[in-house]
């Protein structure tokens, strides 16, 4: 089966610009996450998708970050304006609807913000 | 609070030894998942290993084991036979099944030396 898709791979922006990921999930995965890892830490959630409604999204920046999932399947992240602090890899990932069997994740996006 | 605490940075290991990985956790939920992630260099995570709260027989795959120590809240993760593939970090992750999220450890980077 195909897995998670994410693009683009990589990304150079200044600060103040606004950036935009994609991601589309496993076929029939009905949660999708999006989780922002910082170098040399681990993933932290930002946001959570059940279908196209938003379970958690208690971490989330929310005067420059915002995220959609569109018809319950791809989803976008969205960064304006960027700050320094945002250089990351942006890791998105699906699973089953209660997550117990594990996440798939993409490959992510890698970041920088000059 | 749920927390995920990795007490290691990094270790290192000889190619066909055997290392173990250790982890702590907190909840205050009954029912949960607990998992191995691993993150090859420049590569996406993928599921290694995963445990049910409620099942006292520890899970094993191939040459990944785990000790779950359910009244300790330890969770190590043993690796046999090491091979240098298995350089990577590893992120020890809890789900509670109540909060569908995911926290993970800050992560172990593994050296596998030839």
């Amino acid at each position: 089966e195909a897995g998670v898709a994410q693009s683009p791979r990589y990304k150079i922006i200044e600060k103040r610009q606004s950036v935009a990921f994609w991601c589309n999930p496993i076929s029939g995965h009905a949660t999708l996450y999006w989780y922002q890892q910082i170098l040399g830490q681990g993933p932290k959630l930002l946001i959570q998708f059940q279908n196209n409604g938003v379970v958690d999204d208690s971490q989330l920046p929310k005067d420059r970050f915002s995220a959609e999932r569109l018809k319950g399947v791809d989803s976008t992240l969205k960064i304006q304006p960027a700050k320094l602090e945002d250089s990351a890899v942006y890791l998105c990932a699906s699973s089953l609807p209660t997550g117990g069997y594990g996440y798939t994740f993409g490959s992510g996006t890698r970041l920088t913000v000059v | 609070a749920q927390t995920v605490t990795q007490s290691q940075p990094e270790m290192s290991v000889q190619e066909a030894e055997t290392v173990t990985l250790s982890c702590t956790y907190d909840t205050s939920e009954s029912n949960y998942y607990l998992f191995w992630y691993k993150q090859p260099p420049s590569r996406q995570m993928i599921l290694v290993i995963r445990q049910e709260a409620y099942k006292q027989q520890n899970a094993t795959e191939n040459r990944f084991s785990v000790n779950f120590q359910k009244a300790a809240k330890s969770f190590s993760l043993k690796i046999s036979d090491s091979q240098l593939g298995d350089t990577a970090m590893y992120f020890c992750a809890s789900l509670n099944t109540g909060g569908f999220k995911t926290i993970f450890g800050a992560g172990t980077r593994l050296f596998v030396k030839a």
